[in-house]
């Protein structure tokens, strides 16, 4: 089935960097989402792109949708210590409604 | 809060029982997805409904089954149960098919 492969696996970081995670698959996805995942909570949408080459903002987060569609990137400028979580790419595969994640990066920001 | 509700969020019950969870989309979604997260792993897409028909289907076993009611709740259902069901249950709706999912909080089963 398809997969989707999230790198780095995790990130250790120091208050004010500049953070970028990317994903990719080894199909064409029609819809690319990031989602972040705090302890014990359930994961929130934070940006969510539908067109190849699509970048999108949300405060200090910028994602792209990839142009051959099977990648996408999520960068995180600035970071501060409530960016700490985990970092889940998601996509749609072509024709299909159901949502795939990633293996998902963790993210610890240091003060 | 999501206004995505799950029952119970905890569970503990032993090998070879039958457990049910539930959850209740946020008003007016007609989407329902549930997902498996083990220890420190991804989400494993399980089923997704869309009012009240199963429309896409990822690695879900024979043992679980799930539905999704008249009034947009939905169950899922792990029967048979092994130690290796133990995880995070997550359910989340969507008002369509785009993907934005709102994610409830999670049932964690733990299979003894």
């Amino acid at each position: 089935g398809q997969q989707l492969n999230q790198s780095p696996q995790s990130m250790f970081i120091q208050e004010g960097e500049d953070v970028s995670m990317n994903c990719t698959s080894s199909s064409i996805f029609n819809t690319w989402l990031w989602y972040k995942q705090d302890p014990g909570e359930g994961p929130v949408l934070l940006i969510a792109l539908y067109k190849a080459g699509e970048l999108t903002s949300n405060g200090r987060l910028t994602a792209q949708f990839g142009i051959t569609r099977k990648d996408s990137f999520l960068n995180i400028s600035a970071s501060i210590p409530s960016d700490v979580g985990i970092y889940f790419c998601a996509g749609q595969p072509d024709n299909t409604d159901k949502l795939i994640f990633g293996t998902g990066t963790r993210l610890q920001v240091f003060p | 809060d999501s206004g995505v509700t799950q029952t119970p969020k905890h569970l503990i019950t032993a090998t070879g029982q039958r457990v049910t969870l539930r959850c209740s989309p946020r008003s007016g979604d007609l989407s329902v997805y549930w997902y498996q997260q083990s220890l420190d792993q991804g989400l494993q897409f399980l089923i997704q409904y869309y009012n009240g028909e199963e429309r896409a289907k990822g690695n879900i076993l024979e043992r679980f089954s799930a539905q999704q009611f008249p009034d947009l709740h939905s169950e899922l259902n792990l029967s048979s149960l092994e130690l290796g069901d133990s995880a995070l249950y997550f359910c989340a709706s969507s008002p369509d098919n785009t993907g934005e999912l709102f994610f409830g909080e999670g049932s964690r089963l733990t299979v003894l």
